[in-house]
């Protein structure tokens, strides 16, 4: 079974370019989560879907940050503009329905905004 | 709120010999309890985690923890270190009533040969 596939792995873009990372979860998951890693922050929870809904987006860090889930095996974050804050390594992770259930993570993307 | 502290930036510990990578956590409810291990540039691989039961849970490449419930503690441990597991450990917790996971600051292992 392929995990979660997240795209693209590295990202440089100049600031206030627009950045989408994307991620396709594992097949019969339901709940979606991006989660950032900053060496200051750690990692810490942006936003999570459940059936495609947004239902915790308190960690979104402003409204350059919006993320979507058109279909439960379909995600995007975008960031527009960027800002050389924003460099992090941008992680996807799934899981399946049950709560107590472990979260499968993608490999990250790195984004580099210059 | 739901919290969790590493309070060690880097374990030291000799190959074949005991490691312990620790973990406490503050949850409002009961608490669901997870360790990932995080290799450079990898995402994170889940190694185990504790739900309800038995309060020792084995997991993955011979990690095990320990869930103490009077002192909110969920210890990493392994019998005998390989060079190989040389990485950096995040400990997670969930209470029951979010789905989403919030990590402690993580720990790195080195285990020197």
């Amino acid at each position: 079974d392929a995990g979660v596939i997240q795209s693209p792995r590295h990202e440089v873009t100049e600031m206030g370019q627009e950045v989408t990372l994307r991620c396709k979860p594992i097949s019969g998951h339901n709940s979606l989560f991006w989660y950032r890693q900053t060496m200051m922050r750690g990692l810490e929870l942006l936003i999570y879907f459940n059936n495609n809904v947004p239902i915790d987006d308190s960690g979104m860090p402003e409204d350059r940050f919006s993320a979507k889930m058109p279909n439960a095996s379909f995600s995007t974050l975008k960031i527009q503009p960027s800002e050389p804050r924003d460099s992090a390594v941008y992680f996807c992770a799934s899981s399946p329905r049950q709560i107590q259930e472990t979260q499968y993570f993608g490999p990250g993307t790195r984004l580099l905004v210059l | 709120a739901q919290s969790v502290a590493q309070p060690e930036d880097q374990v030291n510990v000799a190959e074949g010999n005991p490691l312990t990578v620790k973990c406490t956590y503050s949850v409002s409810g009961n608490p669901y309890l997870f360790w990932y291990v995080q290799y450079p540039n990898r995402g994170l691989q889940f190694l185990l985690k504790y739900i309800t039961g038995d309060n020792l849970v084995k997991g993955s490449y011979g990690f095990e923890a320990e869930f103490n419930k009077s002192q909110t503690s969920f210890h990493l441990k392994k019998p005998s270190a390989l060079v190989s597991d040389s990485a950096l450990y995040f400990c997670a917790v969930r209470d029951t009533g979010r789905r989403a996971l919030t990590f402690g600051s993580g720990t790195r292992l080195q285990v020197q040969p």
